[in-house]
């Protein structure tokens, strides 16, 4: 079983502080993607990350995939109220016969941002 | 593309109902996933489908779960009968199987009462 975990489960700042989320996993996988969710919808694409040590960029959001694509960071700067949601990692992977993949979520962080 | 469609978008049954939710994938994409979302066990994977066929089902609780994709455009996750401990939010989400970005639905809200 391939589990991703995530840290922390919950984070509550002010805003205009910075804030760092991990994703964490005994996995290696192919891919390694961000969503964002909102109260009664699904959870939206942010990023993905493919190459191990890799880092992309979205605005004030910035998204790291470990030297050994078993781990993930996200990193947003002077947070907003409009960041709140629920940020969730998935690793994507091959199952055992190398022809199949599939999508695996960890619990999140509910991350609220007050102003 | 109006992205992937489901419905209905609240459920309230009462135990031992059946219930069926429906999903619509966004057309051209060859996977499929169902997803059960709670407090206390996040997004669990239920079952996928690539090309229609269900591939990994291991994640369906139980043999009261049931899922269906008859054609590219349509599938389905029942379950019969129905018990209060059902009661979660299921998303469909679809995406190219190669990329696996996956779309997902606004989800289906279920109560078991």
């Amino acid at each position: 079983t391939q589990l991703l975990e995530q840290s922390p489960q919950f984070l509550s700042i002010q805003e205009g502080e910075n804030l760092t989320v991990y994703c964490n996993s005994s996995s290696v996988f192919s891919s390694l993607q961000w969503y964002r969710q909102e109260p009664g919808e699904g959870p939206v694409l942010l990023v993905t990350v493919v190459t191990g040590g890799e880092v992309k960029k979205l605005k004030r959001l910035t998204f790291q995939f470990g030297d050994a694509r078993k781990d993930s960071s996200l990193h947003i700067t002077a947070a907003q109220p409009g960041d709140t949601g629920l940020y969730l990692c998935a690793g994507y992977n091959a199952d055992s016969g190398g022809s199949n993949y599939k999508l695996t979520f960890g619990k999140g962080t509910l991350l609220t941002v007050n102003p | 593309d109006a992205g992937v469609i489901q419905s209905p978008r609240h459920e309230v049954t009462e135990m031992g109902q059946e219930v069926t939710l429906r999903c619509k994938p966004i057309s051209g994409h060859n996977s499929l996933f169902w997803y059960r979302q709670t407090m206390m066990r996040g997004l669990e994977l239920l079952i996928y489908f690539n090309n229609n066929v269900p591939i990994d089902d291991s994640g369906m609780p139980e043999d009261r779960f049931s899922a269906k994709m008859p054609n590219a455009s349509f599938s389905t996750l029942k379950i019969q009968p129905s018990e209060p401990r059902d009661s979660a939010v299921y998303f469909c989400a679809s995406s190219f199987r190669v990329t696996g970005k996956a779309f997902f639905g606004q989800g289906t809200r279920l109560t078991v009462v």
